[in-house]
């Protein structure tokens, strides 16, 4: 699996939006990007994951570059209840293979 | 609750003694899966199943662990003359195989202390 690269931490004021970067630069075609986040002492979330195209769910939005090289995940109106280490990680969709997880980003978001 | 469920949530052991946790994945999940994670990394990939297969162990999986999953539905994770440095938390996960995704779902943990 291509490896990821995240800022280590980042601030956020609370109602503004949160852009979070990754970069997977070795991706390869058929490697889907994945987003987790894990909240202080419980297991990682389920954020969002992609392809090519940019997707949106409930949570959040995900923008991949056209060479898929890098991506950015947006929370639209972060709260306090956001502060969470989010990772990225890219992977091959149909396989069994697991996840392999980086260090992520810790993003606090500030009253 | 319809998420993976981990039993028990927190175990304190002394070294030297066995320790065993239990998953429950999602209903009709034919993978599951198993992480450890310690402070301020990210969660380390042990092993996982596919039903009741055990298609993959990480070299992290030393021979005093060992994993089952008898009858393709909940699986146990088992550590033998723990040590300290057994200390971290153990995730299970799991997914289904069939589909247009192989979105993996974690549990909450199970948090081991060794003293």
């Amino acid at each position: 699996d291509a490896k990821t690269t995240q800022p280590p931490s980042m601030d956020c004021a609370e109602g503004r939006a949160a852009n979070l970067p990754c970069n997977h630069s070795t991706i390869s075609g058929n490697e889907y990007v994945y987003w987790y986040r894990q909240i202080h002492s419980q297991g990682p979330q389920y954020i969002i994951h992609g392809l090519k195209n940019n997707e949106t769910n409930e949570m959040a939005s995900l923008i991949i570059t056209e060479d898929r090289k890098s991506s950015t995940l947006i929370l639209p109106h972060a709260t306090l209840r956001d502060t969470a280490v989010y990772y990225c990680i890219v992977r091959v969709d149909y396989t069994g293979n697991q996840f392999y997880f980086g260090t992520g980003t810790s993003l606090t978001v500030i009253p | 609750d319809t998420g993976v469920s981990q039993d028990p949530r927190h175990k304190i052991t002394k070294r030297g003694q066995n320790v065993t946790f239990r998953c429950d994945p999602i209903s009709e999940h034919n993978r599951l899966y198993w992480y450890r994670q310690t402070l301020g990394q990210g969660p380390e990939f042990l092993t996982y199943f596919q039903n009741e297969a055990q298609l993959e162990k990480s070299r992290l999986l030393s021979d005093r662990f060992s994993a089952e999953r008898p009858k393709g539905s909940f699986s146990t994770l088992e550590i033998q003359r723990t040590e300290q440095g057994d200390s971290a938390m153990y995730l299970c996960a799991s997914s289904f195989s069939g589909g247009s995704g192989n979105t993996i779902y974690f549990g909450e943990g199970s948090w081991l202390t060794v003293v």
